[in-house]
């Protein structure tokens, strides 16, 4: 059964920790794997793309890496700031036509 | 841009009673989803029209409907609601069927069904 599973559910920091959020995936065959941030009553935005042949991919703040041997993703947050507190979810797609899979999101709760 | 805009943002309703959540998006994509986000759930999908003209199912269809009214607008009724409809529901839109092509969403309607 193709499934997303994250880690940790949720997780407090202080500002200007640096933190990290796991994804595996069982999804096959695989096709890409997207992080969405969503702060609290707003829709999920997508932070960055990972495509199978890429292993690394920085935006900003935010560094995405991706093992498509082991499946698994993370999300690398630096220098955190009240801004980064949102759920975080990890999207998986599976060959065209298929559907996307959704993580449960990890929230995260950045305190000053 | 306005990108994808969601009608109400907040409904209470009783039981039984029917309402309908309406989505248009502006970017003239031709996918459109609608999601309904619950507690320890994540995400799920209700329905999805590929393109105009066309809607399918997805992982919870039971006790809503969708019609496609034309490309840039994407309803969702709810004939009789029950509580165990009360959820946040999202539409969201992107260009094509491809998972590379982002989703866009809503800001989402917070719906409670007493």
């Amino acid at each position: 059964k193709n499934q997303v599973e994250q880690s940790p559910q949720s997780l407090i920091i202080l500002e200007g920790k640096n933190c990290t959020l796991q994804c595996n995936y069982t999804v096959s065959p695989f096709s890409n794997l997207r992080w969405y941030k969503q702060d609290t009553g707003r829709g999920p935005v997508s932070l960055t793309i990972m495509t199978f042949s890429e292993n690394t991919k920085s935006n900003g703040r935010y560094t995405a890496t991706l093992d498509a041997d082991t499946k698994q993703s993370s999300l690398h947050i630096t220098a955190s700031q009240l801004s980064d507190s949102a759920s975080y979810i990890c999207v998986v797609s599976g060959q065209a036509g298929t559907a996307l899979i959704f993580g449960k999101g990890t929230t995260l709760s950045v305190s000053s | 841009n306005a990108g994808v805009t969601q009608t109400p943002k907040f409904q209470v309703l009783k039981t039984g009673q029917s309402m309908t959540l309406q989505c248009a998006q502006d970017m003239n994509h031709n996918s459109m989803y609608w999601y309904r986000q619950d507690p320890g759930m994540g995400l799920r999908l209700i329905y999805y029209s590929a393109s105009e003209g066309t809607t399918d199912k997805g992982e919870v269809p039971n006790g809503y409907n969708v019609s496609r009214l034309n490309k840039r607008e994407f309803s969702l009724r709810l004939e009789s609601a029950a509580p165990s409809q009360t959820s946040v529901y999202f539409c969201a839109s992107r260009s094509g069927g491809s998972g590379a092509n982002v989703l866009t969403f809503g800001a989402g309607s917070r719906l409670t069904v007493l």
